[in-house]
């Protein structure tokens, strides 16, 4: 088990409705990545933050926001929320500037009615 | 999209057999990892293997890297039950290797 942790561990929403996603990264870590992963696909990047600027952004629209606190912690934030936003979001963490290993967290999983 | 494509999609194969997953991808990289995912979790790191090496081992774990076919493979050797699980790698691509990029995974079961 990583240190990482992640609420809530279910969650469901309507089309339409925003979600906060959080994430406790591993002690010492400065650095946390977020990933989608559809049903029966590999997780996929949204973004990552190090040292609470975001450091890259993958091919997710703007409505997908995120946030890291003094603390290394951080959220995900989903606005306009459409079915396809079904899924599992994962975060990990890792040290110093998000190469290498990243120690992922066990998940939470989104459903879109 | 994803640059890694994992082979055999799904693997099936009895306890104390040895299983062995493929990995391909497209760019050139700085190194490949391979993670373990049960039942939808969390993912659990399982080993690194970077460009400049070609072979690395892990207790029952062996990960070959061929840069030249940009692919990769991992075997399991001497497997278990508890082995059952989704495996996919993930590459840093050189010119954003602040992200992973997974393939789509290998679903090994192992009958006991």
């Amino acid at each position: 088990e990583t240190g990482v942790t992640q609420s809530p561990t279910h969650l469901i929403k309507t089309r339409g409705q925003q979600v906060t996603l959080r994430c406790s990264s591993q002690s010492g870590h400065n650095t946390v990545s977020w990933y989608q992963q559809a049903l029966g696909q590999g997780p996929q990047f949204i973004f990552q933050y190090y040292r609470e600027e975001e450091n890259g952004r993958g091919n997710f629209p703007p409505r997908f926001s995120g946030l890291q606190f003094p603390n290394y912690s951080s959220e995900l934030n989903v606005n306009a929320l459409e079915l396809d936003d079904s899924a599992l979001y994962l975060c990990a963490s890792s040290f110093p500037s998000g190469q290498e290993t990243q120690y992922f967290g066990p998940g939470t999983r989104l459903l879109v009615l | 999209s994803q640059q890694g494509e994992e082979d055999p999609q799904a693997l099936s194969i009895q306890e104390g057999e040895n299983a062995t997953m493929n990995c391909s991808y497209k760019t050139s990289i700085n190194n490949l990892q391979w993670y373990r995912q049960n039942s939808g979790r969390g993912l659990v790191h399982l080993i690194l293997i970077r460009s400049n090496e070609r072979e690395k081992h892990s207790g029952r774990l062996r990960v070959t890297l061929d840069t030249s076919k940009k692919s990769s493979s991992l075997l399991i050797t001497a497997s278990r039950a508890a082995d059952t699980a989704s495996y996919f790698c993930a590459t840093d691509a050189e010119d954003s290797s602040y992200k992973l990029i997974f393939g789509s995974g290998t679903r090994l079961l192992v009958r006991p």
